[in-house]
């Protein structure tokens, strides 16, 4: 069965520290993979897409890894800062699946000031 | 990035009643967009994928007859919860593509509160 997992669940953590975010998937044949962010009732903002053939993204301060053969993400957050308090996912889209997404479910990040 | 929009943001409906809801893509043409529902504290569950001018696909346990989808142009796919009851009462969010290497980007969600 293909499935994503995140963890920790939750991570809290004071301001100013480097944070690793953790996403494994059961099958390597992956089509992309995709960090996600969801502030408390609001929908989706795509963070980093990685594709099958890529090994990381950056954006600012946020890096992506991908590493297929041990079926695993991490997501780097450098300097966190209190507005980065949010729930984080993973969603992986798998080579069968056509272009949907199985997401992970989600590390549930708080940055303390 | 790519905008999708929803509309309304939030509803409040007695039970019995219709709902409509409406995922827009703003500035890109979406051949596939996707309707999921979160649970408080859950993850986002698949409901159905759509595809425009062609009959969504549901996934296992999801009703067509309740939840009724509509993709009638490239930019437009409608959810419409069919005689609403207080457990359909959830946040229901939309997602489109735009071609697969871009990813999929998301609505900013619709909450549903059925009395």
């Amino acid at each position: 069965k293909q499935e994503v997992t995140q963890i920790p669940a939750a991570l809290s953590v004071p301001e100013g520290e480097n944070l690793v975010l953790n996403c494994s998937f059961t099958d390597s044949a992956i089509y992309n993979l995709q960090w996600f962010r969801q502030d408390p009732g609001k929908g989706l903002t795509s963070l980093l897409l990685i594709q099958s053939s890529q090994r990381e993204q950056t954006s600012g301060r946020l890096n992506a890894s991908l590493d297929k053969s041990s079926g695993r993400s991490t997501l780097y957050i450098a300097a966190s800062q209190p507005g980065d308090s949010a729930t984080y996912l993973c969603a992986v889209v798998w080579v069968n699946a056509g272009n949907m997404l199985t997401f992970g479910g989600g590390t549930r990040l708080m940055v303390k000031p | 990035g790519a905008v999708v929009s929803q509309h309304p943001s939030w509803v409040i409906c007695k039970s019995g009643t219709s709902v409509k809801i409406e995922c827009r893509s703003l500035d890109f043409q979406a051949t596939t967009m996707f309707w999921y529902r979160q649970f408080p504290k859950q993850s986002l569950m698949l409901m159905a994928t759509s595809n425009e001018g062609s009959k969504a696909t549901y996934e296992q346990g999801v009703e067509k007859d309740k939840f009724l989808i509509n993709h009638a142009s490239l930019t437009l796919s409608t959810l419409t919860v069919t005689s609403a009851h207080p457990e359909d009462s959830s946040f229901y969010i939309c997602s489109a593509i735009e071609g697969v290497t871009l990813g999929q980007f998301f609505g900013p969600g619709t909450r549903l509160t059925v009395l």
